[in-house]
């Protein structure tokens, strides 16, 4: 699972609230992304970062921020979750040797 | 931009037989990988098994093979012996091999897979 963890597992949250997702990583490893997976959608990347403050926007990257302070630390943001963010959520970073992407374990998000 | 289609959203296989899962994808590159996740109930996304565009050698994993046809752009994976753990979802995903594709993921939109005893 290449060490990687997402926190919280599960989280419901109002409308018009923000919030925060976290990724950590003990693997070193540069490369670490943020996906969104939706019935009839597969998996859709929202950003990515490519080195510590280095990030970019991914295909649904709308209402959507992130943050990359340490390598480890990769955080999701949804500054005013809306009810079409209801979502699970995965975090994934890149092996160094292999250039395989390794996926943490998934955050479902419920908008109310 | 890249695209990738998995055109069964879901097939079914009973114990012990083989199934054909099939992928298409759209790509001007010539160097890329192609890649089969497993996703099962638990949620965990797992590898598969992945194909680089450059060899023309389909990849096999134990059961696991892929059929890459690189003149269609077309990848199916082929999994032999069907056993009740393989029933998961399936997703195909495309990978441009160079840095300044920064290494992102397309996926397709899945096949669930069912396996019946």
């Amino acid at each position: 699972d290449a060490g990687i963890t997402q926190s919280p597992r599960h989280k419901v949250t109002e409308t018009g609230t923000p919030v925060t997702l976290r990724c950590h990583q003990t693997e070193n490893h540069r490369y670490m992304y943020w996906y969104r997976q939706d019935p009839g959608h597969g998996l859709r990347l929202i950003h990515y970062s490519y080195g510590v403050k280095d990030t970019d926007k991914g295909e649904v990257s709308d209402g959507y921020s992130v943050s990359r302070s340490k390598t480890e630390d990769f955080l999701l943001t949804l500054e005013s979750a809306t009810s079409s963010q209801t979502s699970v959520y995965f975090c994934a970073t890149l092996g160094r040797f292999t250039y395989e992407q390794y996926f943490g374990p998934g955050t479902r998000l419920t908008v109310t | 931009a890249q695209t990738v289609t998995q055109s069964q959203p879901e097939m079914s296989v009973q114990e012990a037989e083989t199934v054909t899962l099939s992928c298409t994808y759209d790509t001007s590159e010539s160097d890329y990988y192609l890649f089969w996740y497993k996703q099962p109930p638990s949620r965990q996304m797992i590898l598969v098994i992945r194909q680089e565009a450059y060899k023309q050698q389909n990849a096999t994993e134990n059961r696991f093979s892929v059929n890459f046809q690189k003149a269609a752009k077309s990848f199916s994976l082929k999994i032999s012996d069907s056993q009740l753990g393989d029933a998961a979802m399936y997703f195909c995903a495309y990978r441009a091999n160079s840095g300044g594709s920064n290494y992102k993921l397309t996926f397709g939109k899945g096949t669930l897979l069912t396996v019946n005893p």
